[in-house]
């Protein structure tokens, strides 16, 4: 099946600092990449829809200048957590569907864990 | 609203069978998904049913009811690697994924 990578997989950081996480898909071009966050015993709460070429579409509450989403190729797609403080120590996980359909599953990337101290 | 509704926690047999039910609520309606999930990793995909009936993939199967907004997720010869968290996930007519907080299911030898 269809893999996406997700690097890395965890990352410790002091707080202030900013921190990219990177989705590729391995063998399908994803025009359209999710990037989800989930903290403990918590449902995957949807960020953002990355858009290749265009800007990502934010869910609402999701600080934008916060998460910055870059979608600039059809296998990668970045979420850059600027300034991270303690709270924002979570579990980030992105999803992609294969360009052109609406449809099927989703893969995911194995997700990365932010703790910031 | 969109709403997704699972129990919080099961508890099972190895070896015996075991059915998670979901019921949703959704702005339009384009499939559902069944996630499973361990703990600390990502969502596998375990099925995905657009049609009303039973789809069957080896010890797992998954049963959709439109127009009840019903679904259930069928585990058969449970094993101690199946405890997990199932997740029912509905497409919208926006063809967004809506998630709840999953099923929690225990397996005790």
């Amino acid at each position: 099946g269809a893999v996406v990578s997700q690097h890395p997989s965890w990352v410790i950081c002091k707080s202030g600092t900013s921190v990219k996480i990177e989705c590729r898909s391995l063998d399908f071009q994803a025009t359209t990449m999710f990037w989800y966050r989930q903290f403990p015993k918590q449902s995957l709460m949807l960020m953002a829809t990355s858009n290749e070429g265009s800007k990502a579409t934010y869910e609402q509450g999701v600080e934008k200048d916060k998460f910055l989403i870059n979608h600039a190729s059809l296998t990668l797609s970045t979420l850059t957590v600027t300034s991270a403080h303690p709270e924002d120590s979570s579990f980030y996980i992105c999803s992609a569907r294969a360009s052109g359909l609406d449809t099927g599953e989703l893969f995911f990337g194995e997700g990365s864990r932010l703790t910031v101290l | 609203g969109q709403n997704i509704d699972q129990p919080t926690e099961m508890t099972a047999t190895e070896g015996a069978i075991v059915q998670i039910n979901c019921t949703y609520q959704t702005s339009g309606f384009n499939g559902l998904f069944w996630y499973q999930q361990h703990a600390g990793e990502a969502p596998t995909f375990l099925s995905y049913n657009v049609l009303d009936g039973l789809e069957e993939k080896g010890r797992f199967s998954s049963f959709l009811s439109r127009s009840k907004g019903y679904s259930y997720l069928l585990l058969k010869e449970l094993q101690m690697k199946d405890s997990a968290s199932y997740l029912c996930a509905p497409m919208d007519s926006n063809y967004q994924l809506i998630w709840g907080a999953g099923t929690k299911l225990i397996i005790k030898p």
